[in-house]
């Protein structure tokens, strides 16, 4: 398996375009988040889902940013319009059910920066 | 609620030093703890969870629920371990989101 994969790697756009972030998760995994890292606030829970359900978005900062998951292999992270105050990496990770024996896989994170 | 504390936003050693991230936890029921480790520019990994009682890269971690701590300890620094550091914490019934302590970055001088 070749883990949590997102994309792009790196994203650089100008503040009021719209920014599409993607992750798929492992396979067979159920759980499917997204993180933000900061400096100033560290790793920040925006959302997660089970089964391809949104759970809990309660770390979703705005109205700005929308998230789906259309099926178990694909999940976007949206932000619309983009702003600076946005610029962070942005992390998904995937686990299965029983999770407390092995964590979360992250994938290795989008760099976005609005300009 | 739970909560993740991570006191030290940077913690500088020299090679060969002990080393002791502090870790404090506040749940109100049984708690599972992990340590996961960022190198540089890298994705973040799992090293090491309370219930293996395991011992990954000479690191330790033992839960103390008298203290709610979970400090990572090694005896002697690496330079290869300077990286960032993050406690997280979830409960033990059904499945529970992890939640992430603000981390600690840990350098390793030679």
């Amino acid at each position: 398996d070749a883990g949590v994969i997102q994309s792009p790697r790196h994203e650089v756009t100008e503040m009021g375009q719209e920014v599409t972030l993607r992750c798929k998760p492992i396979s067979g995994h159920d759980y499917l988040f997204w993180y933000r890292q900061t400096m100033m606030r560290g790793l920040e829970l925006l959302i997660y889902f089970n089964n391809n359900v949104p759970i809990d978005d309660s770390g979703m900062p705005e109205d700005r940013f929308s998230a789906k998951m259309p099926n178990a292999s694909f999940s976007t992270l949206k932000i619309q319009p983009s702003e600076p105050r946005d610029s962070a990496v942005y992390f998904c990770a995937s686990s299965p059910s029983r999770q407390s024996n092995y964590g979360y896989t992250f994938g290795s994170g989008t760099r976005l920066t609005v300009v | 609620a739970q909560r993740v504390t991570q006191p030290e936003k940077l913690l500088s050693v020299f090679k060969g030093a002990p080393v002791e991230l502090k870790c404090n936890y506040s749940y109100s029921g049984s708690p599972e703890l992990f340590w996961y480790v960022q190198y540089s520019r890298q994705r973040l990994q799992l090293l090491l969870r309370h219930i293996s009682r395991e011992s990954i890269k000479g690191f330790t971690a033992d839960l103390n629920k008298g203290e709610t701590s979970f400090h990572l300890k090694k005896p002697f620094a690496q330079e290869e371990d300077s990286a960032m550091y993050y406690c997280a914490l979830s409960g033990n019934t059904g499945f529970q989101k992890l939640v992430f302590g603000t981390g600690t970055r840990l350098l390793v001088s030679p």
